[in-house]
Formats: C-alpha cells, sequence, structure tokens
C-alpha cells in the first residue's frame, strides 16, 4: 500500500531561520510523482512542486529547495531564510499512475514564523 | 486561467438533510477529483473523472454520496441523509491529461465546508 509520513505535526521558527519539513513515503511502484502543496489559512492547496521518481536531482526555487532521495524514500522541503508569509501547513503527496493520478497526502507539518 | 472554483464555499445543514456542491475545473482539465479534508489532516481521495466518466471510487464514498460530471465540464457532489461525520471541507481538484496518458499536477479550488448539525 501507499503511504507518506510527515512526522514533524508542527515546527515554529522566528523569521531569518532556515526550515526544513521531513516527507517519507511508501510505494512499490517504480515510477511515481511526488509533489509538496502549501494551505495557507484561506484554506486553498497551492501546488509548489512536482517530482517524477527518475529524477533524482535537487531543485532550487527561491528560498525553496527540495532533496529528494530514493534510497530513503524521502522528500524533504527546505525554507531558507523564513518568512512570516511562509507560515502555512505543508503537505507532502505521492501520486499513483496507474491511471487515476490520484494524490495520497501526508498529515501536513504546520510552520509557524514567528515575527 | 481563472482557476478551479466551488460553490458554496459553507454549507451548514442539518442531519439528515441533503446537500449539494458544484465544482468548476480549469477550463482545458480533463482529469477531476474530489476529497475530503478533516480538520487536521490531509486531503483523502473520494473520486475521479476523465472527462464525463467516473473512473475510480473511494471506500470512503458510501452510498449516500453520489458525483456526477456532465459533458465532461463541470462536477456535483451529493450528499444525501447527512451525518455529523459528514462535516468536512470537500476539496475539488483539477489536472490536464497529457496525449501520452501522463498527468500534471492537480490545481485545487478554495472547498467547500460542511458542517452538519
Amino acid at each position: 500500500a501507499q503511504k507518506v509520513t510527515q512526522a514533524q505535526t508542527e515546527i515554529s521558527v522566528v523569521e531569518k531561520e532556515d526550515v526544513t519539513l521531513d516527507c517519507v513515503y511508501e510505494t512499490r511502484d517504480t515510477t511515481y510523482y511526488l509533489f509538496w502543496y502549501k494551505q495557507p489559512p484561506s484554506g486553498e492547496l497551492v501546488f509548489l512542486i512536482r517530482r517524477n521518481s527518475f529524477d533524482e536531482q535537487n531543485e532550487i526555487s527561491g528560498r525553496y529547495s527540495w532533496n529528494f532521495q530514493k534510497s530513503t524514500s524521502s522528500f524533504n522541503f527546505t525554507i531558507t531564510a523564513s518568512q512570516v508569509v511562509d507560515s502555512a501547513v505543508y503537505f507532502c503527496a505521492l501520486s499513483d499512475i496507474s491511471g487515476t493520478y490520484k494524490y495520497i497526502f501526508g498529515t501536513g507539518t504546520r510552520l509557524k514564523v514567528l515575527a | 486561467d481563472t482557476g478551479v472554483s466551488q460553490d458554496p464555499r459553507h454549507k451548514i445543514t442539518k442531519r439528515g438533510q441533503n446537500v449539494t456542491f458544484r465544482c468548476d475545473p480549469i477550463s482545458e482539465h480533463n482529469r477531476l477529483y474530489w476529497y475530503r479534508q478533516t480538520l487536521g489532516q490531509g486531503p483523502e481521495f473520494l473520486t475521479y473523472f476523465q472527462n464525463e466518466a467516473q473512473l475510480e471510487k473511494s471506500r470512503l464514498l458510501s452510498d449516500r454520496f453520489s458525483a456526477e460530471r456532465p459533458k465532461g465540464s463541470f462536477s456535483t457532489l451529493e450528499i444525501q441523509r447527512t451525518e455529523q461525520g459528514d462535516s468536512a471541507m470537500y476539496l475539488c481538484a483539477s489536472s490536464v491529461m497529457t496525449l501520452g496518458g501522463d498527468s500534471y499536477e492537480q490545481y485545487f479550488g478554495p472547498g467547500t465546508r460542511l458542517t452538519v448539525t
């Protein structure tokens, strides 16, 4: 069965600190997609990144970076120099590619960035 | 793109009543998904449409739930004889299926928050 684990329920940091959100997944598929979404207090899920299981290159987008390690089944997300606007719940998700591409989400990590 | 829209944003209903939610996906998106999110949890998959065909339903979708996507455009999710356990945020998402059958990321609507009293 497929599963996504986000062990950190809540993290609090002071503005300008770096923070890493952990994501560990389980799947028997050799091909799959991994995603990160942000859910601000308004509630709408905002897409951040998609990663194909064949592409283990790390990615950086501004203050955001992602570390995908297939050997440890992890897809961690780092925010550098955090800002108050980064405060939100962040979800990691795994997509099956058996036809529907439905998502299996983790339980989310609530990030609080304090001024 | 105007994004995925959902209506209503909030619904309060009494136990036993029927409710219907609407989702308008991004216009060229042929894949449409419904998810349910309860407090403190990640969204859980409910059902999937490819164009107008409903191709997968989760075991979470009891026979009190029904979804449609007539003409492959907007979709509706109906809950009959609501129960307090149905209280949740109902999220709709859409994505594009490529010619090769692959899929891009899903874009989510703002959700409909249902409260059953």
